[in-house]
Formats: structure tokens, C-alpha cells, sequence
């Protein structure tokens, strides 16, 4: 496979379950990013990881703990997750951190929906 | 405080019409800019950048996007629409804080045939 890899696409939790969210990228990159996409808002960015370390978290709630065991691999661990949860999960990789100039290469998402 | 606007919902242009998605922005110092698309049912592909240099800048699959300085605008265009250009498309500009990219809320572009 190539490019950025997202599983699964669809993912239907309640909200006492625990599950997670898997990305891998084919490109060689260094960096690592979760987005959550909502209707009609801007992409929210939760985490950023360079070289496997985290260098953003945007006070994003415990309930969601990212991990990265190497460059080319990124979880989503889930639990107790509210309704307003429910959301897009985009991961996206670059050469480096995507501020400083590199573009990001997103995966086509995991579509979220707690019940 | 920096930010990116994208004042329009949603555009409509018929195909084979020039198309632009209007984009503009606020922040300190020198902005990198960005243009991303989202098909249905897809991520974020991104179509071009501006970093310095030329104002013109162009990206894939025919578009372009002109940074203009003094309106703090940087609008995405298209000589002739075509209908599977059809997304929704984002402008992005990197936070010089955080070196994060602050993104604007989407436009949707329909083009009708």
C-alpha cells in the first residue's frame, strides 16, 4: 500500500466501550498528526508527533491518548467517549512538522459515531 | 489573534467557467499558505502552497492561487471548472507561535455540468 493508511473507515462505539484507531504511513515521513474533522468547522488538530515524540497536545480530553511506537505507525486509543465524539478522525504525515513548510499527506479518515 | 476566513460556504460555477475560492488571513510576520482538497469520502489532498517567491503559484490538477500582501488574500483559481472538481477545499496558514497550520472552515465547490 501507499500513502497514509486509516482502520477502520467506520467505527460505531458506545460510550463505555474501548477502541482504537490505527494510521500508518508508506512515505518515510517524521511527522505524525491527528485531526478531528466536525461539519462546517475547521480541522482541529489533537497531536503532533516528530521523530515518535509528542510535541503538541491541544488540550485534548484524557478520554483520547495517542501513541506512536514508531515513525511510520499512529494509535488512537478511545474510551469513554461522549456523543459529541462523533466526528471524522483524519491522521496525516509530513517530511517534517507541517508549520514550518511541508505539506501534509492525510489518510481518508475513520468515520466515528458514539452511541 | 491569527486566523484564516473562508467567507464562502459554498460556490457554484457552471463547467468551463473560471472558478475562485476566496481565502484570506491575519497573522504576524511572513505567511506560508496552504490549499488542500477533500473529495467525499476522502482526506485532505493537498494542491499547492506559498512560501516566497512569486505571488503566482501553481498546483495541481490546473489550479493556482495568487498571495497578494496588501489584501491579506490568498484566493485559489481555475481557468475552466471542471465538474469532478467538485470538493470541498481548505486554506490552511502556519501559526508562527506553534508552527501548527490554523485552517480555515471549507468551502464547498459545486460545479453543475
Amino acid at each position: 500500500e501507499t500513502g497514509v493508511t486509516q482502520t477502520p473507515r467506520h467505527l460505531v462505539m458506545g460510550m463505555t466501550n474501548k477502541k482504537s484507531l490505527k494510521c500508518e504511513q508508506h512515505l518515510g515521513h517524521n511527522a505524525m498528526y491527528w485531526y478531528k474533522q466536525s461539519a462546517k468547522k475547521p480541522l482541529e488538530l489533537m497531536f503532533v508527533y516528530s521523530l515518535e515524540e509528542r510535541v503538541e497536545n491541544n488540550s485534548v480530553p484524557s478520554r483520547f491518548s495517542p501513541e506512536c511506537p514508531n515513525s511510520s505507525h499512529l494509535f488512537l486509543h478511545l474510551h469513554t467517549l461522549q456523543p459529541e465524539d462523533s466526528a471524522l478522525y483524519l491522521c496525516a504525515s509530513s517530511q517534517g512538522l507541517a508549520g514550518v513548510s511541508y505539506e501534509q499527506y492525510f489518510g481518508p479518515g475513520t468515520r466515528l459515531t458514539v452511541t | 489573534a491569527q486566523s484564516v476566513a473562508q467567507p464562502e460556504d459554498q460556490v457554484n460555477v457552471a463547467e468551463g467557467n473560471p472558478l475562485t475560492v476566496k481565502c484570506t488571513y491575519s497573522v504576524s510576520g511572513n505567511p506560508y499558505l496552504f490549499w488542500y482538497v477533500q473529495y467525499p469520502n476522502r482526506g485532505l489532498q493537498f494542491l499547492l502552497k506559498y512560501i516566497t517567491g512569486d505571488n503566482l503559484v501553481k498546483g495541481s490538477y490546473g489550479f493556482e492561487a495568487e498571495f497578494n500582501k496588501s489584501q491579506t488574500s490568498f484566493h485559489l483559481k481555475k481557468p475552466s471548472a471542471l465538474v469532478s472538481d467538485s470538493a470541498l477545499y481548505f486554506c490552511a496558514v502556519r501559526d508562527i507561535i506553534n508552527y501548527q497550520l490554523i485552517w480555515g472552515a471549507g468551502t464547498k465547490l459545486i460545479i453543475k455540468p
